[in-house]
Protein backbone atom coordinates (compact mmCIF):
# COMPACT_ATOMS: atom_id res chain seq x y z
CA UNK A 1 0.00 0.00 0.00
CA UNK A 2 1.03 3.07 -0.57
CA UNK A 3 0.34 6.90 1.61
CA UNK A 4 1.62 10.50 1.08
CA UNK A 5 2.09 12.46 3.92
CA UNK A 6 2.01 16.35 4.36
CA UNK A 7 2.60 16.98 7.97
CA UNK A 8 2.09 21.24 7.44
CA UNK A 9 -2.17 21.46 7.21
CA UNK A 10 -1.59 25.59 7.08
CA UNK A 11 1.81 27.27 6.26
CA UNK A 12 2.12 31.34 6.85
CA UNK A 13 4.26 33.34 5.24
CA UNK A 14 4.92 36.74 4.21
CA UNK A 15 4.94 38.04 0.48
CA UNK A 16 8.30 37.52 -1.27
CA UNK A 17 9.56 35.42 1.68
CA UNK A 18 10.76 31.93 0.74
CA UNK A 19 8.71 28.59 1.57
CA UNK A 20 8.53 24.86 1.78
CA UNK A 21 6.12 22.77 1.62
CA UNK A 22 7.05 19.47 2.60
CA UNK A 23 5.70 15.77 1.40
CA UNK A 24 6.77 12.31 2.32
CA UNK A 25 5.80 8.70 0.66
CA UNK A 26 5.56 5.17 1.73
CA UNK A 27 4.91 2.86 -0.66
CA UNK A 28 6.92 -0.65 -1.56
CA UNK A 29 6.42 0.25 -5.34
CA UNK A 30 8.45 2.86 -7.60
CA UNK A 31 6.15 5.76 -7.79
CA UNK A 32 5.81 8.54 -10.23
CA UNK A 33 5.73 12.23 -7.62
CA UNK A 34 3.23 15.33 -8.42
CA UNK A 35 2.07 18.66 -7.01
CA UNK A 36 -1.11 19.77 -7.92
CA UNK A 37 -2.42 23.21 -6.60
CA UNK A 38 -6.39 24.46 -5.83
CA UNK A 39 -6.45 27.98 -5.78
CA UNK A 40 -9.83 29.45 -3.90
CA UNK A 41 -12.81 28.37 -6.18
CA UNK A 42 -10.90 26.67 -8.57
CA UNK A 43 -10.06 22.70 -9.62
CA UNK A 44 -7.02 21.15 -8.73
CA UNK A 45 -4.23 21.63 -11.38
CA UNK A 46 -0.74 20.39 -11.77
CA UNK A 47 1.88 22.56 -10.73
CA UNK A 48 4.46 19.88 -11.94
CA UNK A 49 5.91 16.21 -11.71
CA UNK A 50 8.09 14.14 -11.33
CA UNK A 51 8.66 11.12 -13.94
CA UNK A 52 12.36 10.18 -14.49
CA UNK A 53 15.62 11.83 -14.93
CA UNK A 54 16.97 15.15 -13.06
CA UNK A 55 15.24 14.97 -9.80
CA UNK A 56 14.71 18.79 -9.42
CA UNK A 57 11.35 20.04 -11.51
CA UNK A 58 10.22 23.11 -11.75
CA UNK A 59 6.93 24.69 -12.65
CA UNK A 60 6.25 28.01 -15.17
CA UNK A 61 5.59 30.06 -11.96
CA UNK A 62 8.71 29.43 -9.98
CA UNK A 63 7.96 26.91 -8.25
CA UNK A 64 10.70 23.49 -7.60
CA UNK A 65 10.24 20.17 -6.00
CA UNK A 66 13.29 17.55 -5.57
CA UNK A 67 12.08 14.18 -5.54
CA UNK A 68 14.88 12.48 -2.76
CA UNK A 69 14.83 8.29 -3.27
CA UNK A 70 16.67 8.36 -0.02
CA UNK A 71 14.20 9.92 2.42
CA UNK A 72 10.93 9.29 0.64
CA UNK A 73 10.18 12.96 0.25
CA UNK A 74 9.29 15.31 -2.69
CA UNK A 75 9.33 19.06 -0.91
CA UNK A 76 8.05 22.02 -2.75
CA UNK A 77 9.94 25.06 -2.99
CA UNK A 78 9.49 28.70 -3.76
CA UNK A 79 12.00 31.07 -3.39
CA UNK A 80 10.21 34.29 -3.25
CA UNK A 81 6.46 34.17 -2.65
CA UNK A 82 3.97 35.86 -4.01
CA UNK A 83 0.23 37.23 -2.74
CA UNK A 84 -1.50 35.05 -5.92
CA UNK A 85 0.15 31.69 -4.58
CA UNK A 86 -2.33 32.01 -1.88
CA UNK A 87 -3.68 28.17 -2.44
CA UNK A 88 -4.27 24.50 -1.55
CA UNK A 89 -1.27 22.37 -2.71
CA UNK A 90 -1.29 18.56 -2.62
CA UNK A 91 1.33 15.73 -3.12
CA UNK A 92 0.15 12.85 -4.72
CA UNK A 93 1.98 9.49 -6.28
CA UNK A 94 0.85 7.29 -8.55
CA UNK A 95 2.24 3.83 -7.89
CA UNK A 96 4.15 2.35 -11.41
CA UNK A 97 1.84 -0.84 -10.86
CA UNK A 98 -1.18 1.01 -10.40
CA UNK A 99 -4.03 1.64 -13.00
CA UNK A 100 -2.15 5.35 -12.36
CA UNK A 101 -4.64 6.36 -9.85
CA UNK A 102 -3.74 9.71 -8.27
CA UNK A 103 -2.92 9.01 -4.12
CA UNK A 104 -3.06 12.12 -2.43
CA UNK A 105 -1.67 13.77 0.82
CA UNK A 106 -4.12 15.68 3.25
CA UNK A 107 -2.95 19.23 1.73
CA UNK A 108 -0.90 22.41 3.08
CA UNK A 109 -3.13 25.42 3.00
CA UNK A 110 -0.33 28.27 2.04
CA UNK A 111 -1.13 31.66 3.54
CA UNK A 112 0.71 34.44 1.79
CA UNK A 113 0.36 37.97 3.71
CA UNK A 114 1.50 41.10 2.58
CA UNK B 1 -10.57 24.41 -25.41
CA UNK B 2 -13.53 23.04 -22.90
CA UNK B 3 -12.45 21.21 -19.54
CA UNK B 4 -13.74 18.47 -17.19
CA UNK B 5 -17.19 19.75 -16.47
CA UNK B 6 -19.26 18.10 -13.71
CA UNK B 7 -22.99 18.74 -13.17
CA UNK B 8 -24.98 19.34 -10.80
CA UNK B 9 -22.25 21.70 -9.09
CA UNK B 10 -24.01 21.96 -5.58
CA UNK B 11 -26.59 18.69 -4.71
CA UNK B 12 -28.41 18.73 -1.35
CA UNK B 13 -30.67 15.41 -0.86
CA UNK B 14 -32.03 13.46 2.16
CA UNK B 15 -30.46 10.60 3.83
CA UNK B 16 -31.84 7.48 1.73
CA UNK B 17 -32.24 9.25 -1.19
CA UNK B 18 -30.82 8.11 -4.76
CA UNK B 19 -28.57 10.36 -6.16
CA UNK B 20 -26.39 11.18 -10.00
CA UNK B 21 -23.07 12.76 -10.19
CA UNK B 22 -22.46 13.36 -14.42
CA UNK B 23 -19.01 13.97 -15.52
CA UNK B 24 -18.12 15.40 -19.04
CA UNK B 25 -14.40 14.60 -19.29
CA UNK B 26 -12.05 16.42 -22.40
CA UNK B 27 -13.27 15.49 -25.78
CA UNK B 28 -11.29 12.60 -27.12
CA UNK B 29 -10.20 11.51 -23.44
CA UNK B 30 -10.33 7.25 -22.92
CA UNK B 31 -9.09 7.41 -18.97
CA UNK B 32 -11.82 9.11 -16.56
CA UNK B 33 -10.97 8.77 -13.13
CA UNK B 34 -13.74 9.70 -9.86
CA UNK B 35 -12.15 11.01 -6.31
CA UNK B 36 -13.80 11.94 -3.46
CA UNK B 37 -12.64 15.05 -1.09
CA UNK B 38 -14.04 14.72 2.03
CA UNK B 39 -13.16 18.02 4.34
CA UNK B 40 -9.84 18.93 5.28
CA UNK B 41 -8.68 15.71 3.23
CA UNK B 42 -7.00 15.07 -0.26
CA UNK B 43 -8.98 13.80 -2.68
CA UNK B 44 -9.62 9.86 -2.95
CA UNK B 45 -9.64 7.26 -5.58
CA UNK B 46 -13.11 5.38 -6.43
CA UNK B 47 -12.95 4.32 -9.84
CA UNK B 48 -10.91 4.33 -12.69
CA UNK B 49 -12.68 3.38 -16.72
CA UNK B 50 -10.30 3.32 -19.19
CA UNK B 51 -13.05 3.36 -22.17
CA UNK B 52 -16.32 1.81 -21.11
CA UNK B 53 -15.17 -0.34 -19.30
CA UNK B 54 -14.11 0.02 -15.42
CA UNK B 55 -10.49 -1.34 -14.90
CA UNK B 56 -10.07 -0.76 -11.42
CA UNK B 57 -13.25 -0.40 -8.96
CA UNK B 58 -11.26 -0.79 -5.54
CA UNK B 59 -12.02 2.66 -4.41
CA UNK B 60 -15.34 2.34 -4.11
CA UNK B 61 -16.44 2.20 -0.24
CA UNK B 62 -19.68 -0.14 -0.49
CA UNK B 63 -22.12 -1.45 -2.78
CA UNK B 64 -24.32 1.81 -2.64
CA UNK B 65 -21.97 3.18 -5.27
CA UNK B 66 -21.81 2.46 -8.99
CA UNK B 67 -20.91 4.34 -11.89
CA UNK B 68 -20.99 3.89 -15.92
CA UNK B 69 -19.25 4.96 -18.83
CA UNK B 70 -21.70 3.37 -21.21
CA UNK B 71 -20.59 5.11 -24.64
CA UNK B 72 -16.86 6.15 -23.25
CA UNK B 73 -17.33 9.46 -23.05
CA UNK B 74 -19.50 10.89 -20.38
CA UNK B 75 -19.56 9.09 -16.60
CA UNK B 76 -22.27 9.00 -14.07
CA UNK B 77 -21.53 8.50 -10.63
CA UNK B 78 -24.75 6.66 -9.25
CA UNK B 79 -25.17 6.53 -4.94
CA UNK B 80 -28.30 4.46 -3.48
CA UNK B 81 -29.65 4.89 -0.12
CA UNK B 82 -27.50 7.94 1.00
CA UNK B 83 -26.17 8.52 4.14
CA UNK B 84 -24.51 11.71 5.79
CA UNK B 85 -20.85 10.04 5.44
CA UNK B 86 -21.66 10.45 2.01
CA UNK B 87 -21.28 14.05 2.19
CA UNK B 88 -18.41 15.29 0.51
CA UNK B 89 -17.11 17.02 -3.09
CA UNK B 90 -16.99 14.13 -5.64
CA UNK B 91 -14.12 15.26 -8.50
CA UNK B 92 -13.98 13.69 -11.52
CA UNK B 93 -10.53 13.87 -13.92
CA UNK B 94 -9.82 13.07 -17.09
CA UNK B 95 -6.11 12.17 -18.99
CA UNK B 96 -6.00 10.96 -23.02
CA UNK B 97 -4.94 7.86 -22.21
CA UNK B 98 -1.74 7.54 -25.11
CA UNK B 99 1.04 7.64 -23.02
CA UNK B 100 -0.07 6.05 -19.59
CA UNK B 101 1.47 7.58 -16.68
CA UNK B 102 2.92 10.48 -18.61
CA UNK B 103 -0.52 11.87 -18.93
CA UNK B 104 -1.90 14.27 -16.99
CA UNK B 105 -5.05 14.21 -15.26
CA UNK B 106 -7.40 17.12 -15.97
CA UNK B 107 -9.33 17.55 -12.92
CA UNK B 108 -13.18 19.00 -13.03
CA UNK B 109 -14.65 21.74 -10.45
CA UNK B 110 -16.43 18.68 -8.44
CA UNK B 111 -19.67 18.01 -7.25
CA UNK B 112 -20.29 19.07 -3.62
CA UNK B 113 -23.11 16.96 -1.99
CA UNK B 114 -24.46 17.27 1.06
CA UNK B 115 -26.82 14.66 2.58
CA UNK B 116 -28.94 16.05 5.55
Amino acid sequence: AQSVTQLDSQVPVFEEAPVELRCNYSSSVSVYLFWYVQYPNQGLQLLLKYLSGSTLVESINGFEAEFNKSQTSFHLRKPSVHISDTAEYFCAVIPMDSSYKLIFGSGTRLLVRP
Amino acid sequence: GAGVSQTPSNKVTEKGKYVELRCDPISGHTALYWYRQSLGQGPEFLIYFQGTGAADDSGLPNDRFFAVRPEGSVSTLKIQRTERGDSAVYLCASRSGLAGHTDTQYFGPGTRLTVL
